[in-house]
């Protein structure tokens, strides 16, 4: 059962635009959230979080949205750089942390 | 701290054989978990630990998968017999908390011939 949905397995933006990816998830017990980064042949990097009591949190190009009742979540980034191009892992906690399936992002120059 | 240490990097074993995973979490992470990272279902959670007790293990696909954290430095996950169905890449990460950010190790990519 699938408990966190990333729906778009690729996203390809132009350098110096926004990027936004998409996450959804199915259990209203999840109270963390986190996006992860990651590079082939690396493990996956923390990038930015938000708490389920708050619905923005900012940390420089990167912008991370929360809708509890939709149960949604997104991650923005602006404006988009080619060093940005990776696969985006969109996680939820309940102290375990479930993972979506990624979305591969490509920055063009 | 050098991170979450994973070995092997790379596992290369014959169908039937028995396959272990090795992780050494960050010094005093609480949590530890176990992933498989598939095209399909993206970072499988397969089990997760705290202070050193499996806490959920439904992620686990069969009872050919076992885990195991003897004490708060090492864990291992071992495939006992491996099956070509079990390549993918295996990453073990460590948190100091429930609800805070994960460390990941490099993984270990597995391949089953």
């Amino acid at each position: 059962d699938q408990q966190v949905k990333q729906n778009s397995p690729s996203l390809s933006v132009q350098e110096g635009r926004i990027s936004i990816l998409n996450c959804d998830y199915t259990n209203s017990m999840f109270d963390y959230f986190l996006w992860y980064k990651k590079y082939p042949a690396e493990g996956p990097t923390f990038l930015i979080s938000i708490s389920s009591i708050k619905d923005k949190n900012e940390d420089g190009r990167f912008t991370v949205f929360l809708n509890k009742s939709a149960k949604h979540l997104s991650l923005h980034i602006v404006p988009s750089q080619p060093g940005d191009s990776a696969v985006y892992f969109c996680a939820a906690s309940a102290n375990d942390m479930r993972f979506g399936a990624g979305t591969r992002l490509t920055v063009k120059p | 701290d050098a991170g979450v240490i994973q070995s092997p990097r790379h596992e290369v074993t014959e169908m039937g054989q028995e396959v272990t995973l090795r992780c050494k979490p960050i010094s005093g992470h609480d949590y530890l978990f176990w992933y498989r990272q598939t095209m399909m279902r993206g970072l499988e959670l397969l089990i997760y630990f705290n202070n050193n007790v499996p806490i959920d293990d439904s992620g686990m696909p069969e009872d050919r998968f076992s885990a195991k954290m003897p004490n708060a430095s090492f864990s291992t996950l071992k495939i006992q017999p491996s099956e070509p169905r079990d390549s993918a890449v295996y990453f073990c990460a460590s948190s100091p908390g429930g609800n805070t950010e994960a460390f990941f190790g490099q993984g270990t990519r597995l391949t089953v011939v």
